[in-house]
This record gives C-alpha cells, structure tokens and sequence, in this order.
C-alpha cells in the first residue's frame, strides 16, 4: 500500500543553520513527490514537485527512489521558514494524493 | 483573485444533522477533491472528481456524499452517519498530473 511517512512531528533550528525535513515513501510505481508549506493563518500551498526539479524559497528536495526517500533541504534557514510542512505522493495519474502527517519546523532567532 | 473559495469557514452542527460544506473554484480545474484534516494524522481523503458529474471515494468515504454538477463547484455533505465528524475541512482542485494542488482556507465543523 502506498505510504508516506514523516518521522519527526517537531524540528527546532537556530537561524542560519541547515535543515533537513526528512520524508520516505512506499510505492510500487512511480512516484511523484511533492512538498507542501502551511504558514501561520494561511492556507496550505504547493512549495515544490520533485519533476520540476526547482528550488523554491531556497528549499530543494531530491527524489532518491534507492532509499525512498524526497527529504526537504535548505542551507540556511530563515525565521520565515517556521511552518508546517507536508510531504506527499500522488498517484493514478495524480488523481489521488496522500499525505505525510506533517513536520512543524521551528526557526529560533 | 483566481482560486478556491470554501465556507463557511466555521460551522456547528448538532448531532443527528446533515450539514454541506461549500468548495467553489474559479481556477478552470477539472479536478476538485476533499480532504479531513485531523490532529497529527496529516490529511485523508475523502472524495475526489476528475471531471463533472463523476466522483471517486476516498480513504474515508464513509458518512460523507458530494456531488459535481458544475466544474466550479464541489460540495460536500457530512451525515448523521459520520461518526467522529469534528474535524477540519479542506477542498482541494488541481489541472492535472504533476501540477499539485490548490487549497482552500479551509471550514472547521464541530459538532455540538
């Protein structure tokens, strides 16, 4: 059955520092992987597809299907950056999405 | 402003009663879909639309309907059947494959 799993509900950083928001997937096909940001009294938004292969806010995530895994990467993390962040896997032709529990990232000034 | 307008935005039901969360979206999507959104279980779905006057169900249909007569409009309707319906609602639409989605704000049903 298709999973994704965020092993870490809460990441505390200081500022300036780098992140990685850790996400593993289990799915027999092919995948495709987004990364999803919910700042505080706003709506869920897209941040980033892995087939786009882009770099948002300077956020990057690379698919490794050997290990699974679509971990969300920043080298520097700002105070902006604290949010709630959501990985997840669509399928059947991105008709069905399911989604990671969700990391809360923290940055400390 | 394109994008997906949900409402009420918050909504108390007594138990026993129906009650139809409102999800329009003036983005051309063909796609639209419901997710629940509880407390450190992420988000399940429980309906979803590729296309006008055709729906799936989800993960977690059960106690739920929809109906999609229009493109734009994607309502969902919580019944008395629903056991735990508390919970946070988000309408979700999208263009196609790899595109992502587009949220709504978002209703919060509680029942009373």
């Amino acid at each position: 059955a298709q999973r994704v799993t965020q092993p870490e509900k809460l990441l505390s950083v200081f500022k300036g520092a780098p992140v990685e928001l850790k996400c593993n997937y289990s799915y027999s096909g092919s995948p495709e992987l987004f990364w999803y940001v919910q700042y505080s009294r706003q709506r869920l938004q897209l941040l980033l597809r892995h087939i786009s292969r882009e770099s948002i806010k300077g956020f990057t995530a690379d698919l490794n299907k050997g290990e699974t895994s679509f971990h969300l990467k920043k080298p520097f993390a700002q105070e902006e950056d604290s949010a709630m962040y959501y990985c997840a896997l669509s399928y059947t032709g991105g008709f069905k999405t399911i989604f990671g529990a969700g990391t809360r990232l923290f940055v400390k000034a | 402003d394109g994008g997906i307008t949900q409402s009420p935005k918050y909504l108390f039901r007594k138990e026993g009663q129906n009650v139809t969360l409102s999800c329009e979206q003036n983005l051309n999507h063909d796609a639209m879909y419901w997710y629940r959104q509880d407390p450190g279980q992420g988000l399940r779905l429980i309906y979803y639309s590729q296309i006008v006057n055709d729906f799936q169900k989800g993960d977690i249909a059960e106690g739920y309907s929809v109906s999609r007569e229009k493109k734009e409009s994607f309502p969902l309707t919580v019944t008395s059947a629903q056991k735990n319906p508390t919970a946070f609602y988000l309408c979700a639409s999208s263009s196609g494959t790899g595109h992502g989605y587009t949220f709504g704000s978002g209703t919060r049903l509680t029942v009373v």
